[in-house]
């Protein structure tokens, strides 16, 4: 149990689209999810924590209109990345709470 | 405030050799420890963890103890395998808000 998908697992995009990136718990209800960034070869930065029902809460430095998060039910999150730059081309993890965190297999997304 | 240090990568051991992966913590209270695991470009995998002074977290053959007084939680395999090829993440959780604080990760390349 506690599984944990993305979708989609990498996505292309050209500078300025918006992208949308899919976060669910599959076998379990999770009231928080958490999102990371990360760069080739480095830790994981937390971007942002999202809570079933309410805003998400951003870490410092994080622009909120530019990473739009949504936890619209206890199994799914999603971050869209607006306006996309080659800047934001990264590897997106999400994680879900239940009695610890279970993370999905990431995002690659790359912005031509 | 709280951070998480590890030694710098990338390491590189033969097959059946013994691995040590040196973790320091500072953190205000008693935080949990954890071990995460990366395979290429996938997620992050759980690998164990100690949740007070004194225990060992243990998986697959790998080890960590939680120490307190050196504020250290070591990552130790008497024997790895090719396998084992991965970045691995020492992480500590406190309790504002479920929030994980990683180090900055350290490659570990098997050769057979």
């Amino acid at each position: 149990g506690a599984v944990v998908s993305q979708h989609p697992s990498w996505v292309i995009c050209k500078s300025g689209t918006s992208v949308k990136i899919e976060c669910r718990s599959l076998d379990f209800q999770a009231t928080t999810m958490f999102w990371y960034r990360q760069f080739p070869k480095q830790s994981l930065m937390l971007m942002a924590t999202s809570n079933e029902g309410s805003k998400a809460t951003y870490e410092q430095g994080v622009e909120k209109d530019k990473f739009l998060i949504n936890h619209a039910s206890l199994t799914l999150s999603t971050l869209t990345v607006t306006s996309a730059h080659p800047e934001d081309s990264s590897f997106y993890i999400c994680s879900a709470c239940r009695d610890e965190q279970y993370f999905g297999p990431g995002t690659r997304l790359t912005v031509t | 405030g709280n951070s998480v240090t590890q030694m710098e990568g990338p390491v590189t051991l033969s097959e059946e050799a013994f691995l040590t992966i040196n973790c320091t913590y500072t953190a205000t209270g008693y935080p949990s420890l954890f071990w995460y695991v990366q395979y290429p470009g996938e997620g992050l995998q759980l690998l164990l963890k100690a949740t007070k002074a004194d225990d060992k977290g243990s998986n697959k053959g790998f080890e960590a103890t939680y120490r307190k007084e050196t504020t250290s939680f070591h990552l130790e395999k008497g024997s790895v395998q090719v396998s084992d090829s991965a970045v691995y993440f020492c992480a500590l959780l406190y309790n504002q808000g479920g929030k994980l604080i990683f180090g900055q990760g350290t490659e570990l390349s098997v050769k057979p």
